[in-house]
């Protein structure tokens, strides 16, 4: 079993629609989590750190269950720029060695 | 503000030989973290390197292997190179003064072994 698992996809939606992305988590240790964006060919950039109280960033709301371990993101109004592979992340912070954990990535096509 | 660089961008090797391929940490960031992602995949964990030394080790090889000089900047360099080590090599950099230590990456290097 993969340590971080996400939706396989790829999700293809049209503009303006509501699109939600889920992962879930193995490592009970884990101490942070994030979204990073990849898009095509280029490196992955950070989209948003999850908090345990769920957070928002415009469009963006994350959302974190310790207790399922599962992680989800939601986007709003769906943008054409929105298209791209979100990755789930997980940094289990051993004792200040943090190395990131990525799941394989939801692809997103968002549709004119 | 430069962010983290790393060269070369694109490389293609044959079988067994030897690459080296640099990152320069964002400035101000003491940590450097490298990645290899296959196609399909996320990044997978291959080390990282703070105060010259090596803080911890993924799953991969002793054919990898790194080294991080005085002024923060990281090498990553893999021998016996096999079709498989084909892939996108991403370097992240962070800062230890900060508490969650985000990571920035690089752009790649693109390594394709015939």
């Amino acid at each position: 079993r993969k340590e971080v698992e996400q939706d396989p996809g790829p999700f293809n939606v049209p503009e303006g629609a509501t699109v939600a992305f889920n992962c879930t988590y193995s490592n009970s240790a884990s101490q942070s989590f994030f979204w990073y964006r990849q898009d095509c060919r280029k490196e992955p950039k950070l989209l948003m750190s999850v908090y345990s109280s769920g957070n928002e960033d415009g469009r963006f709301t994350a959302q974190l269950n310790r207790a399922s371990q599962y992680i989800s993101l939601l986007i709003r109004d769906s943008k054409l720029s929105d298209s791209a592979t979100y990755l789930c992340v997980v940094n289990r912070g051993e004792g200040g060695r943090r190395a990131l954990t990525f799941g394989s990535g939801t692809r997103l096509q968002v549709q004119p | 503000d430069a962010g983290v660089t790393q060269s070369p961008t694109h490389l293609i090797k044959t079988r067994g030989q030897q690459v080296t391929l640099r990152c320069s940490p964002k400035s101000g960031h003491d940590t450097v973290s490298w990645y290899q992602q296959a196609l399909g995949q996320g990044p997978q964990f291959i080390f990282q390197y703070y105060e010259e030394e090596e803080r911890q080790r993924g799953n991969f090889p002793d054919r990898f292997s790194g080294h991080q000089f005085p002024n923060y900047s990281s090498e990553l360099n893999v021998n016996a190179l096999l079709l498989g080590d084909s892939a996108l090599y991403l370097c992240a950099s962070s800062s230890s003064r900060n508490r969650q230590e985000t990571q920035y990456f690089g752009p790649g290097t693109r390594l394709l072994v015939l």
